[in-house]
């Protein structure tokens, strides 16, 4: 079965440093790669997703992933990040090809210190 | 904006007793699922519907966990005899897709279950 590993689970950034949380995956084939945050009482939100093409996605509030398929990852980055990323950061995955449910990752939760 | 939408929010229940979650998808998506979310670890899929039929079910979903979709809009999650291990976030989700098209998944908000 498809797993999903997020290395880091509590980060902690100052404000303005950049930010790179890893996922990989187990299974490879055609995949779909998402990145959810949920932010402190909120449901999960969609940060971007991956379907195919280019495999630099960019996101909202300036978040972006790169797809790297030989690695099975799909690492999610920021330049610089703020207070307001404080969330907890979800890896999945929907595939290999035929299976629709997503897997997730067990999170990562950034803590940015102002 | 009428996302998805999950009630009741919080249930406490004794155990033993039966519970039941109600999801209302985004209008018009035909794909279902229910996860479910305990502290510290990522959302785990239970059940996934396409239209009314429940096309893949976790091993996660024991005899106790029933999930339906009866008309094809909005579904039940019963889980009868509850135990003490049952106390998770449930979460529903809906997408709209044919196929193994990439379809983005749309979280509720979550039903949040305590058995005492």
């Amino acid at each position: 079965a498809q797993s999903v590993s997020q290395h880091n689970h509590h980060v902690i950034l100052s404000e303005a440093a950049s930010l790179e949380l890893g996922c990989n995956y187990s299974y490879g084939g055609t995949v779909n790669l998402f990145w959810y945050v949920q932010y402190p009482g909120q449901h999960l939100q969609l940060l971007l997703k991956y379907f195919s093409g280019d495999p630099l996605v960019k996101g909202i509030k300036g978040f972006e992933a790169e797809f790297i398929k030989s690695k099975f990852s799909f690492n999610l980055r920021k330049p610089s990040v703020q207070w307001s990323d404080t969330a907890e950061y979800f890896c999945a995955v929907n595939g290999p090809g035929g299976y629709q449910k997503v897997t997730f990752g067990t999170g990562t939760k950034l803590q940015v210190i102002p | 904006d009428t996302g998805v939408s999950q009630n009741p929010r919080h249930k406490i229940t004794k155990r033993g007793q039966n519970v039941t979650f109600r999801c209302d998808p985004i209008s018009e998506h035909n794909r279902l699922y229910w996860y479910r979310q305990t502290l510290g670890q990522g959302p785990e899929f239970l059940t996934y519907f396409q239209n009314e039929a429940q096309l893949e079910k976790s091993r996660l979903l024991s005899d106790r966990f029933s999930a339906e979709r009866p008309k094809g809009s909005f579904s039940t999650l019963e889980i009868q005899r509850t135990e003490q291990g049952d106390s998770a976030m449930y979460l529903c989700a809906s997408s709209l897709g044919t196929g193994f098209s990439g379809n983005t998944i749309y979280f509720g908000e979550g039903s949040w279950l305590t058995v005492v």
